[in-house]
């Protein structure tokens, strides 16, 4: 089945030690995203990637990078974590931009020690 | 980011009972989506609308896309133990997508 997977599901981390979730979509979908979810909030866009063009919202930190070396695999690295980052990390896919539907990976439940 | 205005923020209902949430903005969307989340997974698609006025089932669900673009509604019709989760909408711009704060659903046996 197509699918967008993530990896870890569930990561644990030190207080300022990097991290790096990852991402992989057997959709062939030109755009990928990343959103942070705090409980009981919703998904909170970091950033996206349309092909190889990345675009950052305005408000996601510098802590926060992505990288996505091909159409299948992108990455989230988060360079020195915060207790504030703790988080759900989603993953999304869809073909076009702001034309088609979003698919969801299931998340990487991020906790910081 | 700006959301969406998603109401109820929560409903505790008894089985088979049927279900109304809501979303409205005061801006123009291209896009209305419903997404489901269990707890400790990621959103999952329930219905897409693309068109104003455009009214979609699926299954139990039922959706509509509000015919002055800025608001759209679920229904879910004779609720079951497991259509319990947070429901969120989601409004796609020209810009942006846009997520409601969601609605969370509690269903009594």
């Amino acid at each position: 089945d197509a699918m967008v997977i993530q990896n870890p599901r569930y990561q644990v981390t030190q207080f300022g030690k990097p991290v790096t979730l990852s991402c992989s979509q057997t959709l062939n979908h030109n755009v990928m995203y990343w959103y942070q979810q705090k409980s009981s909030q919703a998904p909170k866009l970091l950033f996206h990637y349309y092909d190889k063009d990345f675009n950052n919202e305005a408000d996601t930190p510098d802590n926060f990078q992505s990288r996505r070396p091909n159409t299948s695999f992108c990455f989230l690295d988060i360079r020195s974590p915060g207790l504030g980052d703790a988080a759900m990390y989603l993953c999304a896919t869809s073909r076009e931009k702001l034309v088609n539907e979003q698919f969801f990976g299931p998340g990487t439940r991020l906790t910081v020690l | 980011g700006q959301q969406l205005n998603q109401s109820p923020q929560s409903m505790f209902i008894q089985e088979g009972e049927d279900v109304s949430m809501n979303c409205t903005s005061s801006s123009i969307f291209n896009t209305w989506l419903w997404y489901k989340q269990d707890p400790g997974e990621g959103p999952v698609l329930l219905i897409a609308l693309y068109k104003a006025g455009e009214l979609t089932s699926n299954g139990r669900l039922t959706a509509q896309f509000g015919i002055t673009r800025k608001d759209s509604f679920l229904n879910i019709s004779a609720s079951i133990p497991s259509d319990v989760g947070i429901y969120f909408c989601a409004g796609q711009g020209s810009n942006d997508m846009r997520f409601g704060a969601g609605t969370r659903l509690t269903v009594k046996p």
